[in-house]
């Protein structure tokens, strides 16, 4: 099975930068994701890892190690509508192709 | 490009009445498909998941059950909900050792009373 944990919630403030981290237990692993969901909506695909290093996608960046099965989704120059809920999810290495979610990370970006 | 349809967005119902939820994947053959549940300020618990047509397996023991009759076609249904069954429904298409993750539906927020 898949353990995932991440903070509960962080704050920053707009034109910053904040890191919000994620740390996995697996069983099998074939990539780790990081979703974007805005209140009452569903989440959205932000990033994807599934070697070591970091994969820079415009204002957003992910890294990720293996060997410490850890994580982390870097925001920069933070804009009001970045404020979101940020979930990690680990895809398991079948064919089902099955992912796991953490209880997700609460960005409020203050003015 | 695939798109996924899931209906309907909001739904209220007493306890012990049925429920059926919908979702439909356009634009791609023999999908994988989920459903997950969100309970208020946590993550997505996987409840099914399917990797074809009339298969279905089951992540928690629980008072739902799930079918897929056509290749892009999986429902969500109850016979007699329970208070606890209330929460936040994703359908997902997604799965493959693709590079994007999961496509979301928008989701069916229920509400048992």
């Amino acid at each position: 099975g898949q353990n995932i944990d991440q903070p509960t919630e962080m704050t920053a403030t707009e034109g910053a930068i904040v890191q919000i981290n994620c740390t996995y237990q697996t069983s099998g692993f074939n990539g780790l994701f990081w979703y974007q969901q805005h209140a009452g909506e569903a989440p959205t695909f932000l990033s994807y890892n599934v070697l070591d290093g970091l994969e820079e996608k415009g204002r957003f960046s992910s890294f990720l190690s293996r060997s410490k099965g850890y994580s982390y989704l870097l925001l920069k120059e933070l804009q009001m509508k970045d404020s979101a809920s940020y979930l990690c999810a680990v895809r398991e290495n079948t064919n089902a192709g099955k992912s796991t979610f953490g209880d997700g990370t609460t960005l409020t970006v203050k003015p | 490009s695939q798109t996924i349809h899931q209906w309907p967005a909001t739904l209220v119902q007493p306890v012990g009445s049925p429920l059926s939820l919908e979702c439909t994947v356009e634009g791609t053959s023999n999908p994988n498909l989920y459903w997950y549940r969100q309970a208020a300020g946590r993550g997505l618990q996987l409840l099914f998941y399917s990797v074809g047509i009339g298969q279905i397996s089951s992540e928690v023991p629980q008072n739902l059950s799930a079918s897929r009759p056509q290749d892009r076609q999986f429902i969500l249904s109850s016979k007699k909900l329970l208070l606890s069954d209330s929460g936040f429904y994703l359908c997902a298409w997604g799965g493959d050792f693709s590079n994007y993750g999961y496509t979301f539906g928008s989701g069916t927020r229920l509400t048992v009373v």
